[in-house]
């Protein structure tokens, strides 16, 4: 069935230091594909979409591009900021009438 | 405010003592859910609705049953609670199932 791989955290970096955070999947067809947000206390929010092959998602300063030939949407920022600690889901929805598949989290801390 | 609400926030109870977790929306969204949330597994689904008398069984239903009588409302019931049900619960909704899920903020429920 439908699955994402996260990198596992937690993630913990310095203020103004670059992230990566790795997501892979297994889908059939072309899924759309998500990162949710949550942060501490928080219900989840969504924070950046791609719909198909090669789209660019952004949001807040994050990226992720959807890469077919690698079954990847790795989340990026060029530089976190002390906010952005929380616990990032990359998600994926295979067709328009079927519910989202989550991957299982990866918690980002970062420092001053 | 749009608004996906969720009560209690916090309960504690005993084995086998029936409760219920309530969850209703104003956005009018057709599309409802409930997923538990477990350190090391991330998110998984409970049970998920596409509308109004409509139900459908996620990736972990055992142990719940939910209903959905009107469209703002998805209560999570738990006729027997385990303590292996002791977690943090999300009720999620969106207008379609293909559509931006909102998150309430949680209800940490715990089993003794």
């Amino acid at each position: 069935g439908d699955s994402v791989t996260q990198m596992e955290g937690p993630v913990t970096l310095s203020e103004e230091a670059f992230l990566t955070i790795n997501c892979t999947y297994t889908a059939t067809g072309y899924p759309s594909l998500f990162w949710y947000v949550q942060y501490p206390g928080e219900g989840l929010q969504l924070l950046l979409k791609a719909t198909k092959a090669d789209d660019k998602g952004s949001n807040k300063g994050f990226e992720a591009t959807y890469r077919k030939e690698t079954t990847s949407f790795h989340l990026e920022k060029g530089s976190v900021q002390v906010s952005d600690s929380a616990v990032y889901f990359c998600a994926l929805r295979r067709s328009g009438n079927t519910p989202l598949v989550f991957g299982k989290g990866t918690r980002l801390s970062v420092i001053a | 405010e749009a608004q996906v609400t969720q009560n209690p926030r916090y309960l504690i109870t005993v084995t086998g003592k029936k409760l219920t977790v309530t969850c209703s929306q104003n956005m009018n969204h057709e599309y409802m859910s409930w997923y538990r949330q477990d350190p090391g597994l991330g998110l998984r689904q409970i049970y998920y609705s596409m509308n109004v008398e409509v139900t459908d069984k996620g990736d972990v239903p055992e142990g719940y049953k939910v209903s959905r009588k009107e469209k703002r409302n998805f209560p999570l019931i738990l006729e027997s609670p385990s303590p292996n049900q002791t977690s943090l619960y999300f009720c999620a909704s969106s207008f379609t199932v293909a559509g931006e899920l909102f998150f309430g903020e949680g209800s940490r429920l715990t089993v003794l």
